[in-house]
Parts: structure tokens; C-alpha cells; sequence
């Protein structure tokens, strides 16, 4: 079943700060965040596991709360390089696919 | 390191033709996994293939066939193509089977007119 991501879409000047929100109606074992830049291939930011800590990369963060089968990604001080479309894949095993969600447009401006 | 490729990049077919589409993982990468993009409706799942089995399939027709080669090199058909089927199709590889980051390509945009 495909997460949910929140917002749809969100605009930012540089400097600010922005959640964006992953919820899936069933029990998780990881989630994955990516990033994709117009007409580029998505890219790996970071993968969260079941019973893991919260991960940080540069300025971006992640949580998973396991119990309510949610996940968070937490855009610290905004660069304009942050804009793209950042999408959370979750795996309900470690057998299942990975399903993506339908992705959260991200733009920064100056 | 060479990155995923997917080939062709572009192609427009008519509705009813077939297409074949082709990627080459990352070298020492054994799975290779096939999405679906188009607007509003994210990245869909459409197989997941590991040592030339799949794995995994997603909710597509049988129209959508895929397989995997003992080099690992990737190549999805679909057949009796409908307007529908215009999107792009994103090959990603990774090191072993579920749960690991994806490589994506940069994929293959198909136009059916």
C-alpha cells in the first residue's frame, strides 16, 4: 500500500525550515527517503530501520516512529540546491518492494 | 564507477506496438528493480528481479513483463501498448535484495500516441 506524504507541495526561502511527513497503514520495517531534481534520476538520502536511531545527513534529518507507522524528514536552514521532489519508500518486511509515496515538491527561493 | 543505465532514453510508439526496454545495474549490483513514474502518481512498483528471479511484482497487467539476465542486465516489455502506458520507466540496482539504497537510472520516457 502506497504512503502518504504531507504536504504535497511547499515553498521556502533559503534559511527556512521544512517536515515533511510519511504515514503508511501498515506496521513498517524501514523507510527510505530519496530526493529527485528535475529530469534527474532520484537519489538516495537515507534509509531509517525499524528499532534505528534517528539519522542526520549535512541538514537533513530523519525519525521513524514505529507505533504510528510514520516517518518524518526534517530540512534544516534551506539551500536552494534542497529543491526537487522528495519521495519515502517504505518496506513492510524485508521480502516486500519498496512503495513509494506520490512525493512532496520542494522549492527554494532566494 | 559506472552508474545504472537505461537505454533508449526517448521513444514514441503508437498505441497496440510493443517496447522493450533495457538496463545495465551497477557492476557487482545483483538487483535490479523497475518503477513507474508519472505525474501525481509517484514512483509504482513494478518488479523487483535478484540472481535472474523475480521477486516481487507490483499490481500491473500481464501486459508488463520483465526479466533479468545472468549479467544482471535488466530488460521490461510491454505489449499491446495504451495511451496509459506514457511515462517514465525508472530502472534502479542495488548490492543485494531488499532493504539497501537504490541506484536509479536516469530512465526511459515513452510517449504513446
Amino acid at each position: 500500500q502506497q504512503p502518504v506524504q504531507s504536504p504535497q507541495a511547499v515553498i521556502l526561502r533559503e534559511g527556512e525550515d521544512a517536515v515533511i511527513n510519511c504515514s503508511s497503514s501498515k506496521a513498517l520495517y524501514s523507510v527510505h527517503w530519496y530526493r529527485q531534481k528535475h529530469g534527474e534520476a532520484p537519489v538516495f538520502l537515507m534509509i531509517l530501520l525499524k528499532g534505528g536511531e534517528q539519522k542526520g545527513h549535512e541538514k537533513i534529518s530523519a525519525s521513524f516512529n514505529e507505533k504510528k507507522q510514520q516517518s518524518s524528514l526534517y530540512l534544516t536552514a534551506s539551500q536552494l540546491s534542497y529543491s526537487g521532489t522528495y519521495f519515502c519508500g517504505t518496506e513492510s518486511s524485508g521480502n516486500t518492494p519498496l512503495v513509494f509515496g506520490k512525493g512532496t515538491r520542494l522549492s527554494v527561493i532566494a | 564507477k559506472a552508474g545504472v543505465t537505461q537505454t533508449p532514453r526517448y521513444l514514441i510508439k503508437t498505441r497496440g506496438q510493443q517496447v522493450t526496454l533495457s538496463c545495465s545495474p551497477i557492476s557487482g549490483h545483483r538487483s535490479v528493480s523497475w518503477y513507474q513514474q508519472t505525474p501525481g502518481q509517484g514512483l509504482q512498483f513494478l518488479f523487483e528481479y535478484f540472481s535472474e528471479t523475480q521477486r516481487n511484482k507490483g499490481n500491473f497487467p500481464g501486459r508488463f513483463s520483465g526479466r533479468q539476465f545472468s549479467n544482471s542486465r535488466s530488460e521490461m516489455n510491454v505489449s499491446t501498448l495504451e495511451l496509459g502506458d506514457s511515462a517514465l520507466y525508472l530502472c534502479a540496482s542495488s548490492l543485494m535484495a531488499a532493504t539497501g539504497e537504490l541506484f536509479f537510472g536516469e530512465g526511459s520516457r515513452l510517449t504513446v500516441l
